[in-house]
Order: structure tokens, then sequence, then C-alpha cells
């Protein structure tokens, strides 16, 4: 149980262009989720906390206008990337709560390469 | 803002030895969670530490938390080179949000 997809796992993209990243709790309703982003060797750095149907909540020095996540369902979030440069290219990493557990489940991760 | 400090950033260490990995926190959290990190791949979950002076071991792996002196250590009994990976420490904040560690990169050499 408590499985986590993203979507798609990898993209390349031209710079100016945008991505959406799908993120969906596949066997439990996500009351929040959580989109995180890694640069090579380092650690995960949290951008922004989502709740079902509301606005999320952008963590110091996350432009929300460029990473715009949408949370319509408890079963599904997205990030867009808007118009991507070379330096948004990363690894990025979604995670669902349900709400009853502590735990974050985290999904497998989508590398985003803007060229 | 909470920060959370591991140490050391990197380890070498032989198969057979034994070893600490130390992870700092900033503010008051009785939440703290270990993962493995392997290249390319998304996070494990390896333990969570609910209270203070909690303590989970599985394998060759074993943590503890101590809330007071906001630290958790991750201890490794005679590594075995599958251990070799990146592991991270996370700390809970009161909106169930979670500030990760540095990291620490551990190779295990044969």
């Amino acid at each position: 149980g408590a499985v986590v997809s993203q979507h798609p796992s990898r993209v390349i993209c031209k710079s100016g262009t945008s991505v959406k990243i799908e993120c969906r709790s596949l066997d439990f309703q996500a009351t929040t989720m959580f989109w995180y982003r890694q640069f090579p060797k380092k650690s995960l750095m949290l951008m922004a906390t989502s709740n079902e149907g509301s606005k999320a909540t952008y963590e110091q020095g996350v432009e929300k206008d460029k990473f715009l996540i949408n949370h319509a369902s408890l079963t599904l979030s997205t990030l867009t990337v808007t118009s991507a440069h070379p330096e948004d290219s990363s690894f990025y990493i979604c995670s669902a709560s349900d709400g009853f557990s502590y735990e974050q489940y985290f999904g497998p991760g989508t590398r985003l390469t803007v060229t | 803002e909470l920060k959370v400090e591991q140490n050391p950033l990197f380890l070498s260490m032989q198969e057979g030895k034994n070893y600490t990995i130390y992870c700092n926190y900033s503010t008051t959290s009785d939440r703290l969670y270990w993962y493995r990190q392997d290249p390319g791949k998304s996070l494990e979950s390896l333990f969570v530490l609910l209270s203070n002076g909690a303590v989970k071991q599985e394998g060759r792996l074993m943590a503890s938390l101590d809330t007071k002196a906001r630290l958790s250590t991750l201890h490794i009994t005679a590594a075995v080179h599958d251990l070799s990976a990146t592991y991270f420490c996370a700390v809970e904040n009161t909106g169930n949000q979670f500030y990760f560690g540095t990291g620490t990169s551990l190779t295990v050499i044969p």
C-alpha cells in the first residue's frame, strides 16, 4: 500500500517552454502533497505544500508564478514549470500524506532537463 | 527556519567496520525520519522515530532519537557493500512538512 507515482519519469524540454509533472497517490487519498527539488549530489529542498482544493503554500525563495501547483483531487497534484530555463533542470520529487499516519510517501521522481 | 545538518557528508568505510552518522536539527521536533537514496532513485524509508529515546533497528542499521539534544544517530554495524548509498535524515515541523538533512554519502569498500 501507500504507493505514489510520478509522470513522466524523465522529460527534456527546450528553454522557454512549460512542462507539467503529475503526482498521483494510487491506493490512498492524499490530503496533503509536497513537492521537492533535488540538485545533483544535494539534499531535497521543500518547494511547496499543497492541500486538496486550496492554494499551495510555497517555501521562501520559491517563485509561485514559475512553479504552478494544482491539487485538484485527493489523488492528484501537478507541478508546472513555466518558461523553463536550464537552471530549472533538477530532480523533482513529490510526496503525499494521508492525514492519518505520520509518514510521507515519496514518488519515484521526475528528472527534468532544460536545454 | 528549521535547519538540519548531518555529518559526515562523505563516509568511506571498509566492510565489516562500524560507524555512526549524526543528524542535528535546530528547532523542537518529536519526529525524525531516516531515508536511503540510491543514485538516480527516489527515497526509501528506513526508520520513523516518533519520541524521545526511540530506538529502532533493522538489520545492520540502528537509529536513535534524543529530542532534548536535537540529535539523531544512524549506526551502521559490520558494514557491507550493499549499504553504499546516500542517507538522509528529515525532521518534521508542526505543519507536517519535512526538512531534510544535508545527506551522507556512504561508500563501503570491500
